[in-house]
């Protein structure tokens, strides 16, 4: 059973360009979370989503950026007109139920490493 | 706000000596505790985690941590170090209500030197 999967592992962009990142998430896994690690800070929360449905965004800038997890295929991150600010490591999350920690885990992906050049 | 606290950014060890990396948290409610490491190239795994009961809590690869509620700290420990644990080791805090919202800290870079 292969792991959380995101990719690019490494994506550049110029300034005002679009950005694609991908997240395939575990087998049997519907609930998907990204977050962003920002140079020298800790993971950040972004948006929690499941198949076809987006869960909770409350740590979704409130432009540029969106986030889909469609009922085929991977969820992706898309960030609209790219700014130096955006360069950060942004990793995925998934977890077979969205409610409970005790009892389940979510598991990681290794991370999409943006730069924005 | 929750918040997470890692005072050290990067550790250097001794393969076969001790390790403790600090852990201290802000938070309104019961935490739920986690430490997550990353090795090289690798996703963020889980090592432990801590919701209630016992306040020392074993976890893979022979790490364990202690909650101590009066000093709101959840120090992540392991009594001889191999040079396969060099990796980043992330603390973090949320609720019961998923995974949503977790609350990370920066993070402490472990170094083991032979």
């Amino acid at each position: 059973n292969a792991g959380v999967m995101q990719n690019p592992r490494h994506l550049v962009r110029r300034r005002g360009q679009e950005a694609r990142l991908r997240c395939s998430p575990m087998k049997g896994h519907s609930h998907v979370y990204w977050y962003r690690q920002l140079p020298e800070e800790g993971l950040k929360f972004m948006v929690y989503l499941q198949k076809e449905n987006i869960i909770d965004e409350s740590g979704m800038p409130k432009e540029r950026f969106s986030a889909e997890f469609p009922k085929e295929g991977p969820s992706i991150l898309r960030i609209q007109q790219v700014v130096r600010g955006d360069s950060a490591a942004y990793f995925c999350a998934s977890s077979p139920r969205g409610r409970g920690v005790t009892d389940t885990e979510a598991f990681f992906g290794q991370g999409t490493r943006l730069t924005v050049v | 706000a929750q918040s997470v606290t890692q005072p050290d950014i990067h550790i250097t060890v001794s393969e076969g000596a001790s390790l403790e990396l600090r852990c201290n948290y802000s938070y309104g409610a019961t935490p739920y505790l986690f430490w997550y490491v990353q090795s090289p190239g690798q996703g963020l795994q889980l090592l432990l985690k801590y919701f209630s009961g016992d306040t020392l809590v074993q976890g893979i690869k022979g790490f364990e941590a202690e909650f101590k509620r009066s000093q709101s700290s959840f120090n992540l420990r392991k009594p001889s170090v191999h040079w396969s644990d060099a990796a980043e080791y992330f603390c973090a805090v949320g609720a019961n209500t998923g995974f949503q919202k977790l609350v990370f800290g920066t993070g402490t870079r472990l170094l083991v030197s032979p």
